[in-house]
């Protein structure tokens, strides 16, 4: 079985610093791992997608994450907080070699960012 | 010109009444979703829609049925609402054939349902 965890609810950082959201996975096969931001009373916005290839992975808003297979993990990185980044981050990951299952999410790290 | 849409955005109702969202996409997608997310922000996929036929049915109690009239609508009904149904239900799609794709999704605006 897959899943995902996410092991902080919640993150604060002050602007203009670094931030990192942390997410571990686990999955039988090779994983396909995404990162979405949801921002008040909204859907969900993808930011970015690991599925083969360079470790590191860009995506949207200046966000990165790099996906590291010893470890399990594929964290989501900025290197300089906005205020308008603060919002909820869902982890998510689906095993390829397992078929026609569906995508299962993290519950989610609120981050904050400090003006 | 929004790409998932969904009506209505709020639903307040009671306890044992029927009703049903609905969700539009326009992005020429052949797969459809939809997610329940608790209050905890905890979210669950319900069911998925290639092209109009079911192909993940997650354990969701048989009072919610979805249906697809073509592959740009999927909605969600549910029967005898409880109160352990209020949530915010979020409907997505993604182009490729199959929920098992590297496709990301793309998620509509949520419909707030309270049940009373």
């Amino acid at each position: 079985a897959q899943s995902v965890a996410q092991p902080e609810d919640q993150v604060n950082v002050a602007e203009g610093n670094p931030l990192t959201v942390k997410c571990t996975y686990s999955v039988s096969g090779n994983p396909y791992l995404f990162w979405y931001v949801q921002y008040p009373n909204r859907g969900l916005q993808f930011l970015l997608k690991y599925i083969t290839g360079d470790n590191l992975v860009k995506g949207s808003y200046g966000f990165e994450a790099e996906f590291n297979k010893s470890q399990t993990s594929f964290h989501l990185k900025k290197p300089s907080a906005l205020v308008s980044d603060s919002a909820l981050y869902f982890c998510a990951v689906r095993d390829l070699n397992s078929g026609n299952t569906p995508l299962v999410f993290g519950k989610g790290t609120r981050l904050s960012v400090i003006a | 010109d929004t790409a998932v849409s969904q009506t209505p955005k709020y639903l307040v109702t009671q306890m044992g009444n029927d009703k049903s969202i609905k969700c539009e996409q326009n992005l020429g997608h052949d797969t459809m979703y939809w997610y329940k997310q608790d209050s905890k922000k905890f979210l669950k996929i319900m069911f998925s829609y290639n092209n109009k036929e079911l192909i993940i049915n997650e354990t969701v109690p048989n009072r919610f049925s979805p249906k697809s009239p073509d592959k740009a609508h999927l909605n969600l009904h549910i029967n005898s609402l409880e109160l352990g149904d209020s949530a915010v239900y979020f409907c997505a799609s993604s182009p490729a054939s199959g929920a098992s794709s590297y496709n990301e999704q793309f998620f509509g605006p949520g419909t707030r349902l309270t049940v009373l």
